[in-house]
């Protein structure tokens, strides 16, 4: 399954609620996660299932989406979260992570 | 405290042999399940494969024919194994566990960079 993020690169300021996008190349119900991965570092798990929250991540961060369309939502971004997002789809064999959205300071 | 940690060697000669131990803390490899993901310099994330707490192993397609992983329980280690190795096959190398269900990853080790070159 391949997933395609966009836009590649966004530029935004501090302060800005923006949302990130995910599409599926067949449906994967809600089996969709998100990552960011900071330069230099691990990537660290945001969303799980769309839209359920992770113990320990900024409620700024929400998922939304089912099928084949997904979306990331960050409200009012913050410094640190200027860093990479990938989405990652467990519906099926292979494993696949989408190609990432970077999110950059205008 | 749940800890992965990737080792092994940072340079390595094309069609040789690539081996890279994860070492968990935490955690029983007996409950949860391994994998092994891949990040080129500057690119995005590849999923290799998985081992599952029940020994039984998974691998991606693109690289079944070369990929071995493995663990020993009692050591609390995880081992990959790929062979053949080409300039391509440079990048950071990840362990990370999954949540129990083979899905999403919650936790993952530093990453440890294989640079293949003669």
């Amino acid at each position: 399954i391949m997933l395609t993020q966009s836009p590649a690169t966004l530029s935004v300021t501090p302060g800005e609620s923006i949302s990130l996008s995910c599409r599926a190349s067949q449906s994967i119900s809600t089996n969709l996660h998100w990552y960011q991965q900071k330069p230099n570092e691990s990537p660290r798990v945001l969303i799980k299932y769309a839209s359920q929250s992770i113990s320990g991540i900024p409620s700024r961060f929400s998922g939304s989406g089912s099928g084949t369309d997904f979306t990331l939502n960050i409200n009012r971004v913050e410094p640190e979260d200027f860093s990479v997002y990938y989405c990652q789809q467990s519906n099926s064999w292979p494993l696949t992570f989408g190609s990432g959205t970077k999110l950059e300071i205008k | 405290q749940v800890q992965l940690k990737e080792s092994g060697p940072g340079l390595v000669q094309p069609s040789q042999t690539l081996s890279l131990t994860c070492t968990v803390a935490g955690f029983s490899l007996t409950s949860y399940n391994v994998h092994w993901v891949r990040q080129p310099p500057g690119k995005g994330l590849e999923w290799m494969g998985v081992i599952w707490n029940t020994g039984g192993t998974r691998y991606n397609s693109a690289l079944k024919s070369r990929l071995s992983i493995s663990k020993d329980t009692s050591k609390s280690q995880v081992f990959l194994k790929m062979n053949s190795l080409q300039t391509e096959d440079t990048a950071t190398y990840y362990c990370a566990r999954d949540s129990g269900w083979g899905d999403y990853f919650d936790y993952w080790g530093q990453g440890v960079m294989v640079t293949v070159s003669s």
